[in-house]
């Protein structure tokens, strides 16, 4: 079975443009999570989709948002991009939203923002 | 609400030796943890989870970990480390009732193993 996939696995944008990332989950699976990894911030959570809908938020600004289509691939969207948002990006997903399912990471989105 | 702290930031150890790798967690509730590696410039991997079986977990490349309600711990271990073993562990605790999907990691501890 192939793992998650996101795409592209790098960018280079400028402060106030956006930027849109992807995920796709592994077969089957109809959860999918973003992460924010940074050296400062260590590994945070974004937000989770189940079923096309937000189920769960973390503690971002509205700058950045998400959405899930029905075949579970989702994006994460990151507008008006500021110099703190340069940091490794993780999807992951997992078949539910059952707090015992293991949650499986793609590679990640390394964006830079200069 | 749901946190871990990982005692430890950096551990080094000689190839062949032990690993401990320390954390405890804080829960509300009956926790689901997980230990994930993460090697440079890759993606995380689970290594093992526990969620309420056995307290003793295994899990891939050696690795094991056990469960201590008392203690509030989750200590990874390895009896003998091997070259690549080098990488960054996260222990991760679930976020609980209404956040299942959500994973709370620790800091992260920067294993060094040395020939």
């Amino acid at each position: 079975k192939a793992g998650v996939t996101q795409t592209p696995r790098y960018l280079i944008k400028t402060r106030g443009q956006q930027v849109t990332l992807s995920c796709s989950p592994i077969s089957g699976h109809r959860s999918v999570s973003w992460y924010q990894q940074t050296p400062g911030q260590g590994l945070q959570f974004l937000f989770e989709y189940f079923s096309e809908t937000q189920r769960n938020k973390g503690n971002f600004p509205g700058r950045f948002s998400g959405r899930q289509f029905s075949n579970s691939r989702s994006e994460m969207n990151v507008s008006t991009l500021e110099l703190g948002d340069s940091a490794l990006y993780l999807c992951a997903s997992s078949l539910s939203l059952s707090s015992t399912d293991t949650q499986y990471f793609g590679p990640g989105t390394r964006l830079t923002v200069l | 609400a749901q946190s871990v702290t990982q005692l430890d930031s950096h551990v080094s150890v000689s190839e062949g030796t032990p690993v401990l790798l320390r954390c405890n967690y804080s829960s509300s509730y009956s926790p689901s943890l997980f230990w994930y590696v993460q090697h440079p410039n890759k993606g995380l991997q689970l290594l093992l989870k526990y969620t309420s079986a056995a307290t003793l977990v295994k899990g891939i490349n050696g690795f094991e970990a056990e469960f201590k309600k008392s203690e509030t711990s989750f200590h990874l271990t390895k009896p003998s480390a091997h070259m690549s073993d080098a990488a960054e562990y996260f222990c991760v605790v679930s976020g609980g009732a209404g956040n299942t999907g959500k994973l709370i990691f620790g800091q992260g501890t920067t294993l060094q193993v040395k020939p």
